[in-house]
């Protein structure tokens, strides 16, 4: 059972340079959610979706784009990155809102430099 | 806006020693509460939850209770082991996303 998995685990950019964090899930969960995570921050919502076709804005969304065409797959575009994207990026999913938990992945570790 | 406020750490207890991690929460409504941990290396994993007030979630020894009253969600422990040592974010859910606190880093040692 693979739950939700991230890839990559590690990257490194430089300034100006785009790239895509992939994610996936094989739960079946409706809602998906980027976060970052800064150190002695918590984590802040990028992005989410409520099912497919459907994405929101979350708290930290510039410089950030995301899509949603499958159930399964809820990739985050970082275009022109800067170092202040520098950040544990994690993504999560659940089969609704209210009480249900979140499920997270492993996270990608991504430096700007 | 909905809100978590956890004390800071970092915590560092002995095994087997009593751990309290303090949670407060601002909301509008009557929102879900959540405990959160993240060992070394991976995502946060559910610990335990509680959707109204009074509510006491419970899970591997730690155990929290909803309090209305005081706007609280304290995280305890009775005995702590070298294992637990994560970091732990208390969480609310106010509409379609979580909000969660900084996160208490707990080292426990031997």
């Amino acid at each position: 059972n693979a739950g939700v998995t991230q890839t990559p685990k590690f990257r490194i950019l430089k300034i100006g340079q785009s790239m895509t964090l992939q994610c996936t899930q094989d739960m079946n969960h409706n809602y998906m959610y980027w976060y970052r995570q800064d150190p002695g921050m918590g984590l802040k919502l990028i992005y989410y979706s409520v099912g497919a076709g459907i994405t929101d804005k979350g708290e930290v969304p510039n410089g950030y784009n995301v899509s949603r065409s499958t159930t399964e797959d809820f990739p985050l575009r970082l275009e022109l990155a800067a170092p202040s994207q520098t950040s544990v990026y994690f993504c999560a999913s659940s089969f609704r809102t209210g009480n249900s938990p979140l499920h997270f992945g492993n996270g990608t570790r991504l430096t700007v430099t | 806006g909905d809100s978590v406020t956890q004390m800071e750490g970092p915590v560092t207890l002995s095994e087997e020693a009593f751990l309290t991690i303090n949670c407060t929460y601002t909301a509008t409504g009557y929102p879900s509460l959540f405990w959160y941990v993240q060992y070394p290396g991976e995502g946060l994993q559910l610990l335990l939850k509680a959707t109204k007030a009074d509510d006491k979630g419970s899970n591997k020894g730690f155990e929290a209770t909803y309090r209305k009253e005081t706007t609280s969600f304290h995280l305890e422990k009775g005995s702590v082991q070298v294992s637990d040592s994560a970091v732990y974010f208390c969480a609310l859910t106010p509409n379609n996303d979580m909000r969660f606190g900084a996160g208490t880093r707990l080292t426990v040692k031997p």
